[in-house]
């Protein structure tokens, strides 16, 4: 079935350092969703992208929908203490398919 | 304030025993959906319901049934509890439209971590 990849699981970055999830389909997205889950905590909904080549910006976040709506990313500008959690892409499509996550780490 | 909430944070069952799962948002959302999440797996769908008494097969339905009979409530059932039905269960609600332009942010419950033995 369709499946949502998302690149990196993991990434480790230092306070004040950029961060960047990657969500990467074979077959044409629908819409993206993004949500971010704090640990513990339940998943939040942040932006939904829905043109193609669509740039949306919320302060630090950055999110880009492809141009072939084949693709979709956040990158965090500056990461703080308060952007630490894992974030979700999610194609909005009949079935709602979930990447599996970027856990974002900032290093001590 | 939106509210989604679920009967239990945590909850440890047998192998065998019928388990329910209760969620209850106060949005009037017509939407509704039990997820479950593991590690390294993300959120998979389970069961979806847009309507009283509709109900929709996600991507991993064996195993579970569902109930909508209130616009504000949906139950997850778990027939025969197995240790591989071990994980954090997600309750989520949102606004009718589920395809293209029409979907709709959910939200979420605060989970239940359920534990079969």
């Amino acid at each position: 079935g369709q499946q949502v990849m998302q690149i990196p699981q993991y990434q480790h970055v230092q306070e004040g350092e950029d961060f960047t999830t990657y969500c990467n389909s074979s077959t044409t997205l629908s819409n993206i969703q993004w949500y971010k889950q704090r640990p513990g905590g339940h998943p939040v909904f942040l932006i939904q992208l829905v043109k193609s080549g669509e740039v949306k910006k919320q302060k630090r976040l950055t999110f880009q929908f492809g141009e072939a709506k084949k693709n979709s990313s956040l990158h965090i500008t500056a990461t703080q203490t308060t952007d630490v959690g894992t974030y979700f892409c999610m194609d909005s499509n009949y079935q709602l398919i979930w990447g599996a996550g970027t856990k974002l780490i900032i290093k001590p | 304030d939106v509210k989604v909430t679920q009967s239990s944070r945590y909850l440890v069952k047998r192998t065998g025993e019928k388990v329910f799962l209760e969620c209850v948002q106060d949005m009037d959302h017509e939407n509704m959906f039990w997820y479950r999440q593991d590690p390294g797996l993300g959120l998979r769908l389970i069961y979806f319901s847009y309507d009283v008494k509709m109900k929709e097969k996600g991507d991993i339905p064996e195993g579970y049934s569902v109930s909508r009979e209130k616009k504000e409530r949906f139950s997850l059932i778990l027939e025969s509890a197995s240790t591989n039905q071990t994980s954090m269960y997600l309750c989520a609600s949102s606004l009718w439209g589920l395809a293209g332009a029409q979907s709709y942010e959910q939200y979420f419950g605060p989970g239940t971590r359920l534990t079969v033995t």
